[in-house]
């Protein structure tokens, strides 16, 4: 199984709500990634765990919360987003060896109203 | 700071082309370098992965090469066909390949 899931697909939402977005793999990857990509843009890397503790946070905005909550599961929770957040929500897995080769989820498009 | 560039843009060829796409970095210590196809609104598909220890890596119609030197790499596609039209990502990895930066990508267009 090399497939990285992410739901929901699509999510709109309010400058007022609170919603989660959530990645799954079941590859054995012991480091997940949490990337955006604004339209006719390259993804740009959010956050990185490695080993279920979070390495690398790129200066993200607190209104960006990710978590993971054991080995497989990845949730990006949001709270009082901009209109300028609305994105595709990409999500990556690899195993942490020489190659550390990322393999992505589907994305969640997200529009913020 | 790492900077990945992707030339050209935008690519239109015929089917059965040779091509060549090109990324070039400024950091020439990194770990690894991918290239990855992204299909309109979707995620992105690895096609290969060059460990900073390599020259190149084989798949199929894929050939990709990499000169940390000159901070290159090219992705070679052979006998391309319509279903190769998709956009074409270069990901240079630091910091133990987790900290990545992608090029802007080249849209390729096949024409049959």
């Amino acid at each position: 199984d090399t497939e990285v899931t992410q739901t929901p697909k699509h999510l709109v939402m309010g400058m007022t709500n609170k919603k989660s977005l959530k990645c799954e793999q079941h590859m054995g990857h012991r480091a997940m990634y949490w990337y955006k990509q604004k339209a006719k843009k390259p993804p740009e890397l959010m956050f990185v765990y490695s080993y279920e503790k979070l390495s690398i946070n790129e200066s993200v905005p607190s209104r960006f919360s990710p978590e993971c909550p054991n080995s497989s599961l990845l949730n990006l929770h949001l709270h009082a987003l901009q209109p300028e957040d609305s994105a595709l929500y990409l999500c990556a897995s690899s195993q942490p060896t020489d190659r550390n080769e990322q393999f992505f989820g589907p994305g969640t498009r997200l529009t913020v109203l | 700071k790492q900077e990945v560039t992707q030339i050209p843009a935008a690519l239109s060829v015929p089917e059965g082309e040779n091509l060549v796409l090109n990324c070039s970095f400024t950091d020439s210590a990194i770990y690894n370098l991918q290239w990855f196809r992204q299909d309109p609104g979707k995620g992105l598909t690895s096609l290969l992965l060059i460990q900073s220890s390599q020259r190149e890596q084989t798949s199929g119609r894929l050939n990709a090469s990499l000169d940390k030197s000159s901070g290159r790499s090219t992705l070679y596609i052979a006998a391309s066909q319509p279903g190769d039209s998709a956009t074409y990502l270069c990901a240079v990895g630091n910091t133990g390949g987790f900290k990545t930066i992608f090029g802007a990508g080249t849209r390729l267009f096949v024409k049959a």
